[in-house]
């Protein structure tokens, strides 16, 4: 199993509600990453895991926050966002933080906040 | 401020021809690898480069890393429909933990 997987493929809330989105992976890989991509710009980074321990976060307000359960599973869970959170959320994966093993990414989630 | 500027933001180009994309580093790159993404999708891993002087292809894509490892280009032989979306490139430094990304470039590819 090479990949990414992120669940759910798209989702839809309220500013009010509490959801969260899930990355699994199955490689092996103890370092984590979660990724926020506006329209028409790059991913930026939020969030590195490393071995189950947040490792960096980049600034991200706290009605993001991260989980990280066990080696396989990264977790995202998000409350009281605002409008313009709507965005790509990506996780990827790493065998460390330390190079060079090179990132695999996952398809996203679509979030849109209404 | 923007680590890794990439160019052109834009490229349209005819079937069959040749493009360039490039990416630069403010500082000396500890790994640059290249992404292509179609729109909403997730990353495609294209290539990841190293060591200075690197070059690497896969079908019609090559990639090469600078001597004084800030720079990177990809270029693209005979281009096809399937080559649009959008190229990114992404970095990691000495003593950093995270891959950055440059602005990408948005590729379209007509008949």
């Amino acid at each position: 199993d090479t990949e990414v997987t992120q669940t759910p493929k798209h989702l839809v809330m309220g500013m009010t509600n509490k959801k969260s989105l899930k990355c699994e992976q199955h490689m092996g890989h103890r370092a984590m990453y979660w990724y926020k991509q506006k329209a028409k710009k790059p991913p930026e980074l939020m969030f590195v895991y490393s071995y189950e321990k947040l490792s960096i976060n980049e600034s991200v307000p706290s009605r993001f926050s991260p989980e990280c359960p066990n080696s396989s599973l990264l977790n995202l869970h998000l409350h009281a966002l605002q409008p313009e959170d709507s965005a790509l959320y990506l996780c990827a994966s790493s065998q460390e933080v330390a190079r060079p093993y090179g990132y695999t990414f996952g398809s996203g989630t679509r979030l849109t906040v209404v | 401020s923007q680590e890794l500027e990439q160019s052109p933001q834009s490229l349209i180009v005819q079937e069959g021809k040749n493009l360039t994309i490039n990416c630069t580093s403010s500082k000396t790159l500890y790994g640059l690898y290249w992404y292509k993404q179609k729109y909403g999708e997730g990353l495609i891993f294209l290539m990841m480069l190293q060591k200075g002087g690197e070059e690497k292809s896969h079908e019609k894509i090559t990639a090469k890393l600078d001597e004084k490892k800030q720079q990177s280009s990809l270029h693209i032989t005979a281009s096809q429909p399937s080559h649009a979306g959008i190229y990114l490139c992404g970095a990691d430094w000495y003593n950093t933990d995270k891959l950055i990304f440059g602005t990408g470039t948005r590729l379209q590819v007509f008949p």
